[in-house]
This record gives C-alpha cells, structure tokens and sequence, in this order.
C-alpha cells in the first residue's frame, strides 16, 4: 500500500519568514496530493491540494509544488503570521472510482514566532 | 452550510463498554470516511461508506469495529467491549460524489478508555 513521508516533524519559523514542508511518496500511481491543517482539538482542514497533472498551485501565501518523478511533494508557506501555528499533514491517494481514501504523512508542527 | 457534525466532541467509556460515535457528512455529501488518530500521530484510514454501503473497510480491525450509514440518519462508528488502546480522536470526513477525492473532516470524538 501508499507510504507518505513527511519531514520535518517540527519546525520553528520567524514571523514574516517562509516555511517548506516536504514530504515523499511511494505509489507511482497516487495522483491527488491535499494538504490538512490541524489546530489544537480540531478536525483536519483542507487548506490547497494539487492533482498529478499539475505541477505547481498556488493559493495567496500557500503553494504547493508536485515532482512526480521523484515522487515528492512540499508545502511553501511564505509571509508566516502567528495563525499559521499549527500541525500540517501531507496526504495522497489515488482517484480511481469509488475509492479515494486517504494515506497521511505523520504531520509537521510549525510554530511561528514573533 | 454547516459542515461535517461530529458527536459527541468527547466520550469516556469504561472498558467492556460499547462506544458509538457519530457523523453527520456536510450537505449533499453521500461518501463518508472514518479516521483514526492517536496522539502526536497522523490520520489512519478505517473505513470508507457511501449510503448504505461499506465500500473499503480496509483499515478497520476486524473484531469489535463496525461502521454503517444507513439510508437516514448519520454515519455510525462502533466499537464494542472498548479497551484501552481505543483511546484516540476518531475523525469523520465526506464527499461528494463529483469529487469524490476533496474529503472535509469534522471536529472529531475524542474517546477515552477508562
């Protein structure tokens, strides 16, 4: 099955810094990549998502760059404020059908200081 | 628009006691999913439901878990003869049947195995 890596696991930003989350994937055929925030004692928001024939979206200060060859995916966040504390999750999955669950990477806590 | 409903936010079972946890998907939804997460862990992929229907009940343990989404009604998660290693935030999330792949979550059931 899928294999979603993600690193770093935490990372501390200055405010108005920018911050990269990457992660890596191992099934060749996953083509939808989404990306969750979490805050504290909080569901997953979906905050941008990238399908495979895109290699790049961008969405105001958030992007997210896909190299499918290398099977790797990152999230740019630039301009960081203190709202953007928060636990990120990388996911993938493949969209085929009726199946479409979720693999998510283990997540990243950013925290972003004045 | 409200979206996915989560309920109860909290839930604290004796062990040996049933825990059943349930999700309203957002409004013209049909897909819905179930998460787990253990603490300082991602997202675990259980099960996925369309109306009536267990699609991919893959990531469920096969004693005590069940699911169902019934015609009406919300999504019901259960788990029987709770231990303490159930103790986790279970997330809902759903879809729609057009894209199916963008899943939004709600706030989750924190159950705790007393």
């Amino acid at each position: 099955g899928e294999n979603v890596e993600q690193h770093p696991s935490t990372l501390s930003v200055q405010e108005g810094d920018s911050a990269v989350i990457k992660c890596t994937y191992s099934d060749s055929a996953s083509n939808y990549f989404p990306w969750y925030k979490q805050e504290l004692g909080k569901g997953p928001q979906l905050i941008i998502d990238i399908r495979s024939n895109v290699g790049e979206k961008k969405d105001q200060r958030i992007a997210v760059t896909l190299n499918k060859t290398a099977k790797h995916f990152s999230l740019h966040i630039t301009e960081t404020q203190p709202e953007d504390s928060a636990v990120y999750f990388c996911a993938a999955s493949i969209i085929a059908g009726t199946a479409s669950k979720l693999t998510f990477g283990t997540g990243t806590r950013l925290q972003v200081t004045l | 628009n409200a979206g996915v409903m989560q309920n109860p936010r909290h839930l604290v079972r004796r062990r040996g006691q049933e825990a059943r946890l349930r999700c309203s998907p957002m409004k013209g939804h049909s897909h819905v999913y179930w998460y787990r997460q253990l603490p300082e862990e991602g997202l675990k992929f259980m099960v996925y439901l369309q109306k009536e229907n267990i699609i991919d009940e893959s990531g469920m343990p096969k004693e005590r878990f069940s699911a169902e989404f019934p015609k009406e009604g919300p999504s019901i998660l259960r788990i029987q003869q709770v231990v303490r290693g159930d103790s986790a935030a279970y997330f809902c999330a759903s879809s729609a049947g057009t894209t199916l792949w963008k899943a939004f979550f709600g706030q989750g059931t924190r159950l705790t195995v007393v």
